[in-house]
């Protein structure tokens, strides 16, 4: 199972919105609503932030948001903030019965 | 409060077998889907295997570990184990442990163990 396709980077300035491609395949991302996405900060364990392609867990802010068209899937972060600076990885199950990561994204706030 | 804490971890020369530990609390692990990933030095996360519950039990693992690790509970200390056979120097990472939802994504994960292979 190859890993999804994520820019390697995106960055903005604070307020505005960075969207993150997610790219994978009709056996993946394209067959399941069951696409998640991870907030990682540097030396510490991944953090659940959207689940089933567009629902967030309780506590995460309403500025991320998450979508999917065919085998793509995307999070968009409105009105970025300092705190965002993180690494950014979506998931998606497979018809594997397993998961696959994306290659990951680095978002820079300027 | 659920928990999962790891032990276990720490430098195999290539070849070795190592045991890691992720004891969970706040809930139990014999009815409940858990996963294994791992994240190489530098690189992203990969999902080393999964396991769930009912019809047996099934385990799936990725092709990079099959063959040579496995993935065990044991419901009576709920703990979750992964064992590590045939360690080869590409196996160095973060090894992450962490439950499975219904929804199908990962809410709870352990800290962390860093594994390393080198002679």
């Amino acid at each position: 199972q190859s890993a999804l396709t994520q820019p390697p980077s995106v960055s903005g300035s604070p307020g505005q919105s960075v969207t993150i491609s997610c790219t994978g395949s009709t056996s993946d991302i394209g067959n399941y609503y069951r696409v998640s996405w991870y907030q990682q900060s540097p030396g510490t364990a991944p953090k659940i932030i959207m689940y089933e392609v567009s629902s967030r867990p309780s506590g995460v802010p309403g500025r991320f948001s998450g979508s999917k068209s065919g085998n793509t899937a995307s999070l968009t972060i409105s009105g970025l903030q300092a705190e965002d600076e993180a690494d950014y990885y979506c998931s998606s199950y497979t018809d594997s019965s397993t998961y696959v990561f994306g290659t990951g994204t680095k978002v820079t706030v300027l | 409060e659920v928990q999962l804490v790891q032990s276990g971890g720490g430098l195999v020369q290539p070849g070795g077998s190592l045991r890691l530990s992720c004891a969970a609390s706040g809930f139990s692990v014999s009815n409940t889907f858990m996963t294994w990933v791992r994240q190489a030095p530098g690189k992203g996360l990969e999902s080393v295997s999964v396991l769930y519950t009912g019809g047996g039990g099934i385990t799936y693992y990725a092709d990079s570990v099959k063959g040579r690790f496995s993935s065990s509970r044991d419901n009576s200390k709920n703990t979750l184990y992964l064992h590590m056979t045939s360690l080869r120097p590409e196996d160095t990472a973060v090894y992450y442990c962490a439950r499975v939802t219904r929804q199908y994504y990962f809410d709870f994960w352990g800290q962390g163990l860093v594994v390393s292979v080198s002679s």
